[in-house]
């Protein structure tokens, strides 16, 4: 069973900064099915990129995912108010998330 | 525009069986190639992948939760089951439902299930 680490747990930013949000999976995962989702609070998670790189439909394109075997990162180049939420990898499994607050 | 809408007991005793469905709506649940799953998050905690059924009826069980996980497809209905056996506080949480290729791109809105006496 793939186990999936995500760092840092916790990344305090103001907006208009860069996000780096990184995954890191126990063995090679194929990049066709790493996926990064998006979660706001009492909301159900919602797909950003799939295939570790391409932009789910309707994300805008300051979201962007990269990456291959074991090691994955998904960028937010400049944040906007509505990205402060958590991110989640996952393979099937998920990893254990990385929030994004408000410095 | 597909929609995944979960219904069933928002309360269940310890011991007791969790039965959950998922209504699709705006799209067949045998077409395409797609697996139909759940997803599950305890009350502040992180998301759990619980298992999916496949548009041809195969299963594929997260192994820590296999033992007491089935999920079943009605096709005439357009949607797909879980039941959650012999459960106990640790599996109080918000339930998903969610299409699968690759990548989980529709999710239900979730509903919260509450094991309790």
């Amino acid at each position: 069973e793939i186990v999936l680490t995500q760092s840092p747990g916790t990344l305090s930013l103001s907006p208009g900064e860069r996000a780096t949000l990184s995954c890191r999976a126990s063995q090679s995962v194929s990049s066709s099915y790493l996926a990064w989702y998006q979660q706001k609070p009492g909301q159900a998670p919602r797909l950003l990129i799939y295939g570790a790189s391409s932009r789910a439909t309707g994300i805008p394109d300051r979201f962007s995912g990269s990456g291959s075997g074991t090691d994955f990162t998904l960028t937010i180049s400049r944040l906007e108010p509505e990205d402060f939420a958590v991110y989640y990898c996952n393979k099937l499994t998920f990893g254990g998330g990385t929030k994004v607050e408000i410095k | 525009q597909l929609q995944l809408q979960e219904s069933g007991s928002g309360l269940v005793k310890p011991s007791q069986t969790l039965s959950l469905t998922c209504a699709v709506s705006g799209g067949s649940i045998s077409s395409g190639g797609y697996s139909w799953s759940w997803i599950r998050q305890p009350p502040g905690k992180g998301l759990e992948w619980i298992g999916y059924i496949y548009h041809s009826g195969s299963t594929y069980y997260n192994p820590s939760l296999k033992s007491r996980v089935t999920i079943s497809v009605d096709r005439s209905k357009n949607q797909f089951s879980l039941k959650l056996s012999s459960v106990t506080a640790a599996d109080t949480a918000v339930y998903y439902c969610a299409r699968y290729k690759g990548a989980f791109d529709y999710w239900g809105q979730g509903t919260l299930v509450t094991v309790s006496s």
